[in-house]
This record gives structure tokens, sequence and C-alpha cells, in this order.
């Protein structure tokens, strides 16, 4: 256990929607990020949080947004969607900004499929 | 062209064997370079990190880097069940998780 929680595990929805994904970082992690996974892209960076300021954007689409609160959870909100942002979308968190002597704390991650 | 390129598998072996995962990178100013493991289901955890060129052993574990060639492997020696994952590759010019590039993954499936 990575001590990063997400919600939901699984969510179903409908092309033009709009969804929220969150995450709880591990105890006293400053830093939040999120990224997209598919079968051909592989783990794609999105954006980062650190302290509740965004640090740094990837691939984020403009339909996509997030935020990080006063406690450190971070959402990340879908809107518009399409069928091609069906994915697996992870939040990981790490005590700092940058340095590999730390890791990044991955949670098990939310499955969005889009009919 | 992807900047990290790495076969999908999957790759099987029995257990006992020496398996050899590798990637291979277009971007020369790479120069941290991790591998992680990632469970059905689950997400990524840090395996191994190596900085630069050279091997780092952990284990059954050993990361290798050849930066002239710009190739990087994980060679997990007396497999086992367990070891059956998709394995990451990443790397990065810097230090900022941000701006790690994660390879597809190769999905080892190691067999009793």
């Amino acid at each position: 256990d990575s001590g990063v929680t997400q919600t939901p595990k699984h969510l179903i929805t409908a092309t033009g929607q709009r969804v929220t994904l969150r995450c709880s970082p591990r105890s006293g992690d400053l830093s939040v990020y999120w990224y997209q996974q598919s079968l051909d892209q592989g783990l794609q960076f999105l954006i980062q949080y650190y302290n509740g300021e965004e640090r740094a954007k990837g691939n984020i689409l403009e339909r996509f947004s997030a935020q990080q609160f006063p406690d450190l959870h971070s959402e990340l909100n879908l809107s518009s969607l399409e069928l091609g942002d069906s994915a697996l979308y992870f939040c990981a968190s790490s005590p700092r900004t940058s340095g590999y002597d730390g890791e990044l704390f991955f949670g098990e991650g939310s499955r969005l499929t889009v009919l | 062209q992807k900047e990290v390129e790495q076969d999908p598998g999957p790759l099987s072996v029995p257990e006992g064997a020496i398996v050899s995962l590798n990637c291979t990178y277009s971007n020369s100013a790479f120069q941290y370079f991790m591998w992680y493991r990632q469970y059905s289901r689950k997400g990524p955890e840090l395996l191994m990190y190596t900085y630069s060129s050279g091997n780092k052993e952990d284990g059954r574990f050993t990361a290798q880097v050849d930066k002239s060639s710009k190739y990087i492997s994980l060679f997990i020696r007396d497999s086992q069940p367990s070891d059956s994952a998709t394995y990451l590759c990443a790397m990065s010019a810097n230090t900022g998780f941000q701006k790690l590039v994660f390879g597809t993954g190769t999905r080892l499936l190691v067999s009793p």
C-alpha cells in the first residue's frame, strides 16, 4: 500500500459528460502529480501541484483541470468527455518537487470508461 | 518516433530463469533512469534508480545503463512467479518528476 488513495476506482460515463477524480496523497507529502495511462501512450504526465499551487503542466487538455486543496487532497476534473479519454488516471505524491533520492508514490488509479 | 521505446511483450519465462528487460531512448540528455514495477490493477512502484551510466544491483535485480548506445536494461535473476508484472522504464534529463518520460511497459509472466 503506497499510502496514496484514489477514488473512484472505476467510472463509466457517456461522451460529453464531466467527471471528478479525487486523490489523497501520503501523509505529509506536499506534491501531487496526475498521470494518464493508456495502452499505446504509456504513462503521460498531466499536471503537478505543490502545497496548493500549480507547479508544472504536461500534456493536459484544456477540457481537463485540477486543483489541490488546503488539506492537500487533489481533484482532477475532466469535462466534455470523448471516447479517447478512456484511460487509467493515476495520482502520485512525493514529499518534494524533485530529487530522485526520494520516490514517486502512485495510487491504484481510477479507470475511466467513456461510452 | 517515441522518446522511449519498450517492447510490450508479453515475455514468458519459467521460474528460476534470468530475465532481461530493455528500453531504448533517443534523447541523449537523459541521465536519470528508473524502473517501475506495476502489478495488475495497481499503480507503479519504484524498483530501481540509476544516475548516468553503469550498473546498480539490489538483491535479484540489476539495472544497467549504456548511454553510448542509449540503452538500459533490467535483469532479474532467479525469477519468481511473484515477479509477474508489467515493468516500466522511465527516464529524465533532470531531477523534476514532471519531466519523467515513461516507456509503455513490458509485461512479464513467470510460470511455476
